[in-house]
């Protein structure tokens, strides 16, 4: 299996522009979870889906982000417009979970590192 | 007050010294993972524990559930062991991580 796949690996931009960032987890995992990492913050999550459906996008930080996962394969994660502090890496993360409250373990993706300008 | 909360936050040490990264959490937890990332580098998933032990090489990851409480050890550690060393909890029935603030290990060699 070729892990967690996202892309880009890295993206400069304007401020002001809009971003996409991809992510194609695990065959076979049916949960997906976007993190965003900081110096300051840390890792944090942005939102993450079960089934393609969004369970919890609480950290999202404003309507400026969006999220979609349009199928079991694919999912985006979109800033628009973008701003200097959405500056950071971006994680996508699979794993797949069982309704008895069991979790399996996680598989990262390699990051998107995003500078916005 | 973070749910989760690791000790040290950075630790230096000699090649081989045997090393221990603690972790306490204060939620009710499915299960306890430790995860590691290099310098610039992705994130790997070294363990995920819910009672007990688990080895993996000279990694070894022990949990407490009564005491709410984690250490990730490390023997015979090398260079390469050089790392940010993060443990995190996933909830019951709510698979999401929560992430402690991590723990950077420098082995010198």
């Amino acid at each position: 299996d070729a892990g967690v796949i996202q892309s880009p690996r890295h993206e400069v931009t304007e401020m002001g522009q809009e971003v996409t960032l991809r992510c194609k987890p695990i065959s076979g995992h049916n949960s997906l979870f976007w993190y965003r990492q900081t110096m300051m913050r840390g890792l944090e999550l942005l939102i993450y889906f079960n089934n393609n459906v969004p369970i919890d996008d609480s950290g999202m930080p404003e309507d400026r982000f969006s999220a979609k996962m349009p199928n079991a394969s694919f999912s985006t994660l979109k800033i628009q417009p973008s701003e200097p502090r959405d500056s950071a890496v971006y994680f996508c993360a699979s794993t797949s979970y069982k309704r008895q409250g069991v979790n399996y373990g996680y598989t990262f993706g390699s990051g998107t590192r995003l500078t916005v300008v | 007050k973070n749910e989760v909360e690791q000790s040290p936050q950075n630790l230096t040490a000699q090649e081989g010294e045997f090393i221990t990264i603690n972790c306490s959490y204060s939620v009710g937890i499915s299960a306890l993972h430790w995860l590691q990332q290099h310098p610039g580098g992705g994130i790997v998933s070294l363990f995920m524990l819910s009672s007990g032990k688990k080895k993996h090489g000279r990694l070894i990851a022990t949990i407490n559930i009564q005491e709410k409480h984690s250490s990730l050890h490390i023997t015979a550690s090398h260079p390469r062991d050089s790392a940010v060393y993060i443990c995190a909890a996933s909830n019951f029935g709510n698979e999401k991580l929560t992430f402690g603030t991590g723990t950077r290990l420098t082995i010198i060699p």
